[in-house]
């Protein structure tokens, strides 16, 4: 059952606290996202993978790290110089970088900073 | 800078009628446009999308129309079905100029009424 998992659903961290953001694929796609969602915008690229050991920042890499040592996996880590890091976060895949193809999402990991 | 806008948050309509969700964008370098559809606590699935080439693409009960002119897509089904209830997010994307990513708008929510 091919598709991308986020754990966890929900996570809650404390302010100062570095945080990983687990994404993982099995749809042997080429390219990766994170984006982040807050209420009342639309989602927002945080960085991007065109392949393994490649990484680009998108809109709002500050204070977010990435990392893609294999195919499957593009973790996401929200440190703590992230100023407002509480937002919903979704990972997507597509077959390759492309200005046509079809992303598929993640159902999202929920990010709580007390 | 919001580049692609859905200016109604929410729209209800009754089972059977049809729904229009719209889409305002002003970067003219977009040449290609898609709608998702997101249920909560799930991530985005791809829905439908249209090349700049043409102005309407057909899926079913899903149609997008894209008037290029005016900057402005929308989403029509027909008939609405209680399961169509949903967040509807629309992305625009450019062979050149933004580097193959998607932006996306804020998402209109869509409740279809028994």
């Amino acid at each position: 059952d091919g598709g991308i998992t986020q754990s966890p659903k929900y996570l809650f961290r404390k302010e100062g606290q570095n945080v990983t953001l687990s994404c993982e694929q099995n749809l042997n796609h080429d390219a990766m996202y994170w984006y982040r969602q807050d209420p009342g915008q639309g989602l927002r690229l945080i960085y991007y993978s065109q392949i393994v050991n490649d990484f680009q920042k998108g809109d709002i890499a500050e204070g977010y790290s990435v990392s893609r040592e294999k195919k499957e996996s593009f973790p996401l880590t929200v440190t703590s110089a992230q100023k407002n890091p509480t937002a919903f976060y979704l990972c997507a895949s597509s077959v390759r970088l492309s200005f046509t193809d079809t992303q598929y999402f993640g159902p999202g990991t929920r990010l709580t900073v007390l | 800078d919001q580049q692609v806008k859905q200016n109604s948050p929410s729209l209800s309509v009754q089972e059977g009628r049809i729904s229009i969700l719209n889409c305002d964008y002003t970067n003219s370098m977009f040449d290609y446009f898609l709608w998702y559809k997101k249920y909560p606590a799930e991530g985005p699935t791809f829905l439908i999308s249209i090349s700049s080439i043409k102005d309407k693409n057909e899926d079913g009960r899903f149609t997008v129309f894209l008037n290029k002119s005016a900057k402005h897509l929308s989403l029509h089904i027909v008939p609405s079905q209680p399961g169509d209830s949903a967040v509807y997010f629309c992305a625009a994307s450019a062979l050149r100029g933004t580097g193959n990513q998607f932006y996306f708008g804020t998402g209109t929510s869509l409740t279809v009424i028994p």
